[in-house]
């Protein structure tokens, strides 16, 4: 069965201070998606990254990194020098090839970042 | 990136009433679409998949009478919640799929049933 935990309900830090969420994922499938989305205080969600099950490589997009490592099957995010408008709620989540898609969320991980 | 529009973005309903939610992918077909619900300082669940013309696919515990959903087109996808109760407040959100690994997200329904 496919699970996606995010064990940090909530942190909280200082601006310029750097975050990491941790994410690990449970699934029987080869190949797979995981993702990151951001959910600010209105409630969309906002895509930040998706990653193949095929593709290691970490990856570094600004302020924003994440390190993927399959051997513990987790996907860790990575924000530098936190800012206050990084303030939300970031949810993990994986897609099987096999279940057309759909995604299996974390439970959230609730950051605050305080000026 | 391509759009999903969903609205309403907020609404009340009094308990007992039906409500429908629509989602609608502006710049692409979407042959999937998705209805998760998320409720408050939760995460989120899917509820059902459906695909244009053919019958949604409801996930174990949602009730497929009550929250009956419509994917007639391959640009909208409705969710209707019948006689609502306060229970089923919540956050409704779609997503819409070109059958690739990347599915979009609309802005969301905030439901509040009174």
């Amino acid at each position: 069965a496919q699970k996606v935990t995010q064990a940090q309900t909530e942190i909280s830090v200082v601006e310029k201070e750097d975050v990491t969420l941790d994410c690990v994922y449970e699934t029987r499938d080869t190949t797979y998606y995981l993702f990151w989305y951001k959910q600010p205080p209105s409630g969309e969600l906002v895509f930040l990254i998706r990653r193949n099950s095929f593709d290691e490589q970490n990856e570094i997009s600004g302020r924003y990194s994440w390190n993927f490592q399959k051997s513990t099957s987790s996907f860790n995010f990575t924000i530098t020098a936190s800012q206050v408008v990084d303030s939300a709620v970031y949810f993990c989540a994986l897609s099987e090839v096999g279940s057309s898609y759909k995604l299996i969320f974390g439970s959230g991980t609730r950051l605050l970042v305080r000026p | 990136g391509a759009v999903v529009s969903q609205h309403p973005s907020r609404v009340i309903c009094k308990s007992g009433t039906s409500v429908k939610i629509e989602c609608r992918s502006l710049d692409f077909q979407a042959t999937t679409m998705f209805w998760y619900r998320q409720f408050p300082k939760q995460s989120l669940m899917l509820m059902a998949t459906s695909n244009e013309g053919s019958k949604a696919t409801y996930e174990q515990g949602v009730e497929k009478d009550k929250f009956l959903i419509n994917h007639a087109s391959l640009t909208l996808s409705t969710l209707t919640v019948t006689s609502a109760h306060p229970e089923d407040s919540s956050f409704y959100i779609c997503s819409a799929s070109t059958g690739g690994q990347l599915a979009f997200f609309g802005q969301g329904t905030r439901l509040t049933v009174v």
